[in-house]
């Protein structure tokens, strides 16, 4: 199966600085990287996705950048703000139609 | 509107006792999940189905069962509640063709 590890767990940002989260995957015939977002006490939302043939992906402040040789997917966030406070999952995409999920990494931004 | 529903939100319940937690979903998806996840902890898969009348286990072993006579609804049934089984439980949906999925608001669980 997949194995998925996020870093970093927590990451302390002050408000305007920009927040990156790395994520590595084990099965390389992985096709599809999506990155979720899940505030305090609500559901997970996917905010930003990234097929394999491509590099990077760009959604306003967000982005999302792919290394398929080595196994690992980035999601940047710049400008950060207090409602970027959330835990964000990563959950690469192989054959079994599902998807598995990294660990987490808790995001503070500190106004 | 077009969403994925769970009930009860919140349960409390004593050990051995039989509980089945609801999903249902009216965006006409094809697949469906089940995850447990501790509060803002990783998520683990605990039953999937490709469609009415399949029904797969996941990834976390689990005393649980599940069944899929309707498109729209997934319950997840466990048949003697443990103290260990206390987390939140995530349903969640997606259609063909697209790899984006829809979770529902949760359930959670506690077993004394």
């Amino acid at each position: 199966g997949e194995n998925v590890e996020q870093h970093p767990s927590t990451l302390s940002v002050q408000e305007g600085d920009s927040a990156v989260i790395k994520c590595t995957y084990s099965d390389s015939a992985s096709n599809y990287f999506p990155w979720y977002k899940q505030e305090l006490g609500k559901r997970p939302q996917l905010i930003i996705d990234i097929r394999s043939n491509v590099g990077e992906k760009k959604d306003q402040r967000i982005a999302v950048t792919l290394n398929k040789t080595a196994k690992h997917f980035s999601l940047h966030i710049t400008e950060t703000q207090p409602e970027d406070s959330a835990v964000y999952f990563c959950a690469p995409y192989a054959a079994g139609n599902k998807l598995t999920f990294g660990g987490g990494t808790r995001v503070l931004v500190k106004p | 509107e077009a969403d994925i529903y769970q009930t009860p939100r919140y349960l409390v319940i004593g050990t051995g006792k039989k509980i089945t937690l609801e999903c249902s979903q009216t965006m006409g998806h094809d697949k469906m999940y089940w995850y447990q996840q501790d509060p803002g902890m990783e998520l683990h898969l605990i039953h999937y189905s490709y469609g009415v009348n399949s029904t797969e286990k996941g990834d976390l072993s689990s005393e649980s069962t599940v069944s899929r006579i309707r498109t729209e609804h997934f319950p997840l049934t466990l048949e003697s509640a443990r103290p260990s089984h206390t987390s939140q439980y995530l349903c969640a949906s997606r259609p063909s063709g697209s790899y984006e999925q829809y979770f529902g608001p949760g359930t959670r669980l506690t077993v004394t």
